[in-house]
């Protein structure tokens, strides 16, 4: 089974700062990879997503994730936060060779100070 | 507008009492999944259907059963809930197809808050 790793549970940037979340995963193939978000009370929302075209990534909101096979990572940045950033991001991982779980990472929660 | 809905948003029911949440979704979406949502353990996938009577095991699925009768429609059942059950349910569809502009892509539901006293 896939294995989703998310460093820092909790992130706090100030509003204007560079936004990083980490994500690493296990798997040996290059699987789907997937940045969602929830804001309170809401049910999960697609960020952006890697499908084995280009490593780099852009989503809504002016996200970006880059995937890099040799680290096994795909990050998710954001040159500056904004207030409306703050909300709780999962990583994803769906199998490439059989698609039929997703995995998801344990969440890290953005805050942004004014 | 393209949905996934979950009914109900919120319930709190007693040890032992069967409940149904119910899922459905108006995409026609081959592939349904449900997710549990606890603090520090992120989302752990309960079961998903890859169509109409075809459903599997996620990680976490004793005390859960789940149907596929219908492609719309995929409820999740509780048949004696216990306390270690309250949790934020999510019940999410995608196209089956792993290639393409839409596929792999989840759509949530608003999630369902289940309180078991």
């Amino acid at each position: 089974a896939q294995s989703v790793t998310q460093l820092g549970s909790h992130v706090s940037v100030s509003e204007g700062a560079l936004v990083l979340l980490r994500c690493n995963y296990s798997s040996s193939v290059p699987p789907y990879l997937f940045w969602y978000v929830q804001y309170p009370n809401q049910g999960l929302q697609l960020l952006l997503k890697y499908t084995s075209a280009a490593t780099l990534v852009k989503g809504i909101n002016g996200f970006e994730a880059e995937f890099k096979k040799s680290e096994t990572s795909f990050h998710l940045t954001k040159p500056s936060a904004h207030m409306s950033d703050a909300a709780e991001y999962f990583c994803a991982v769906r199998e490439s060779n059989t698609g039929n779980q997703f995995y998801f990472g344990t969440g890290t929660s953005l805050t942004v100070i004014p | 507008e393209a949905q996934v809905t979950q009914n109900p948003r919120y319930l709190i029911t007693v040890t032992g009492k069967k409940l149904t949440v119910t899922c459905s979704q108006n995409m026609n979406h081959e592939y349904m999944s449900w997710y549990r949502q606890d603090p520090g353990l992120g989302l752990r996938q309960i079961y998903y259907s890859m169509n109409v009577e075809v459903t599997d095991k996620g990680d976490v699925p004793e005390g859960y059963k789940v149907s596929r009768k219908e492609k719309r429609n995929f409820p999740l059942i509780l048949e004696s809930p216990s306390p270690n059950q309250t949790s934020l349910y999510f019940c999410a569809s995608s196209f089956r197809v792993v290639s393409g502009p839409g596929a792999n892509v989840l759509t949530f539901g608003a999630g369902s808050r289940l309180t078991v006293l």
